[in-house]
């Protein structure tokens, strides 16, 4: 086990409804980043947060959001659902010091399964 | 074409044998490489980790990257059947915030 838990389990929403999923990061960790992982494919990279701020973020759109807590426990917002929003959807916590990676070994959470109906 | 290539498989071999999965990726400033374990409805695990070109060993498996070729491998020896999950290759650049890009997965079965 990694130490990183994610919020919930499981999900079922319909087109158009909003969600949040939650991840709390690996203690020592302050960095989390969010992978959507659709059936039969690799993660891919949504967005990361760092000190309560985005650092970098891949090809999505904005409706998918998020933020990062003070205790750098993190939220993935996804507002105006899609069918191809149905996924795996991963939380990987991580150290960064300042803007450069000290390792960048990533250690994944169980993760939160969107079904969009 | 995508950055990263993994064959998707499924791979399935007998119990013991020696098993071999691969990537190829097409940006070369890609500088650290990694393997993930990922059991069916459950988050990936780090089984490797490398920077750079080389090999590393560590009990039943071994990474290699090739550089030159822009190839990496992961080799199980002495497969178990527990061994049975979606292999993963993903890699970074130095630096870029700790982003990975991952392969689609390689699917082993193992059996007895």
């Amino acid at each position: 086990e990694t130490g990183v838990t994610q919020s919930p389990t499981h999900l079922i929403k319909t087109r158009g409804q909003q969600v949040t999923l939650r991840c709390s990061s690996q203690s020592g960790h302050n960095t989390v980043s969010w992978y959507q992982q659709a059936l039969g494919q690799g993660p891919q990279f949504i967005f990361q947060y760092y000190r309560e701020e985005e650092n970098g973020r891949g090809n999505f759109p904005p409706r998918f959001s998020g933020l990062q807590f003070p205790n750098y426990s993190s939220e993935l917002n996804v507002n105006a659902l899609e069918l191809d929003d149905s996924a795996l959807y991963l939380c990987a916590s991580s150290t960064l010091r300042g803007q450069r990676a000290k390792m960048g070994t990533q250690y994944f959470g169980p993760g939160t399964r969107l079904t969009v109906l | 074409q995508k950055e990263v290539e993994q064959d998707p498989g499924p791979l399935s071999v007998p119990e013991g044998a020696i098993v071999s999965l691969n990537c190829t990726y097409s940006n070369s400033a890609f500088q650290y490489f990694m393997w993930y374990r990922q059991y069916s409805r459950k988050g990936p695990e780090l089984l490797m980790y490398t920077y750079s070109s080389g090999n590393k060993e560590d009990g039943r498996f071994t990474a290699q990257v090739d550089k030159s070729s822009k190839y990496i491998s992961l080799f199980i020896r002495d497969s178990q059947p527990s061994d049975s999950a979606t292999y993963l290759c993903a890699m970074r650049f130095t630096g870029g915030g700790n982003k990975l890009t991952f392969g689609t997965g390689t699917q082993l079965k193992v059996e007895l």
